[in-house]
């Protein structure tokens, strides 16, 4: 099964600080792409940041960056300056050639004063 | 900018009754999917279609469960008879090529609840 693994089910940060949620997944496909999904309140998935695989670049997308570690097959999210807004579910999931996404099962970011 | 939307935003049925949840991709994507969120759980794919046709879906996707587009526009999922366990967030979502460096865009999403 390809399965996509989130170890932390809640995680907290103070505000401006850096926070690091972990993923990893299991895959057979040499081309694939990894994503972190955002889920507020609200519900709407919007998507922070994604990966090609056969990128070896880390992506970056403002205070958001990964560090994506395909041997090891990892992709982590870096926050950095944490801000309020940034309080929601975060999903990692993954598509293969077949497209479709398979997400982990989440992790909720709490962000303090 | 483009998006998809999905009507309604919350249904509430009867268990035993038919559903249609509906969604408008965003015009020029060609690859649609529907995915499944019960409350406090992961997202999960149920279903893809590509040229008229069912291109994959998931164990979850059983007899009570069809996809169409019947207009060139439109996008639905048909629940035949609900069940207590089709409660849940289901989302629509649609990209332009199958090549993933373009996003796939959800939807908002509609709840259901089963009475």
């Amino acid at each position: 099964a390809q399965t996509v693994t989130q170890s932390q089910p809640e995680m907290s940060v103070q505000e401006a600080e850096t926070v690091t949620l972990s993923c990893t997944y299991d895959t057979s496909e040499s081309d694939y792409y990894l994503f972190w999904y955002k889920q507020p309140p609200s519900r709407q998935m919007i998507l922070v940041i994604r990966q090609e695989a056969y990128k070896q670049q880390n992506a970056t997308e403002n205070r958001f960056s990964v560090n994506f570690q395909k041997a090891a097959k990892s992709f982590s999210l870096k926050i950095s300056d944490s801000q309020l807004g940034d309080a929601a579910m975060y999903f990692c999931a993954r598509a293969g050639t077949a497209s479709k996404l398979t997400f982990g099962t989440g992790t909720r970011l709490q962000v303090t004063l | 900018e483009p998006e998809v939307t999905q009507t309604p935003s919350h249904q509430v049925t009867q268990m035993g009754q038919e559903v249609i949840l509906r969604c408008v991709p965003i015009s020029n994507h060609l690859y649609f999917y529907w995915y499944r969120q019960i409350l406090g759980q992961k997202v999960e794919f149920l279903v893809s279609f590509y040229n008229n046709e069912i291109s994959e879906k998931s164990e979850i996707f059983d007899d009570q469960f069809s996809v169409e587009r019947p207009d060139g526009s439109n996008f639905t999922l048909k629940i035949r008879s609900t069940k207590l366990e089709d409660s849940a967030m289901y989302f629509c979502a649609s990209i332009r090529h199958r090549d993933f460096s373009y996003e796939q865009y959800f939807g908002p999403g509609t709840r259901l609840t089963v009475t």
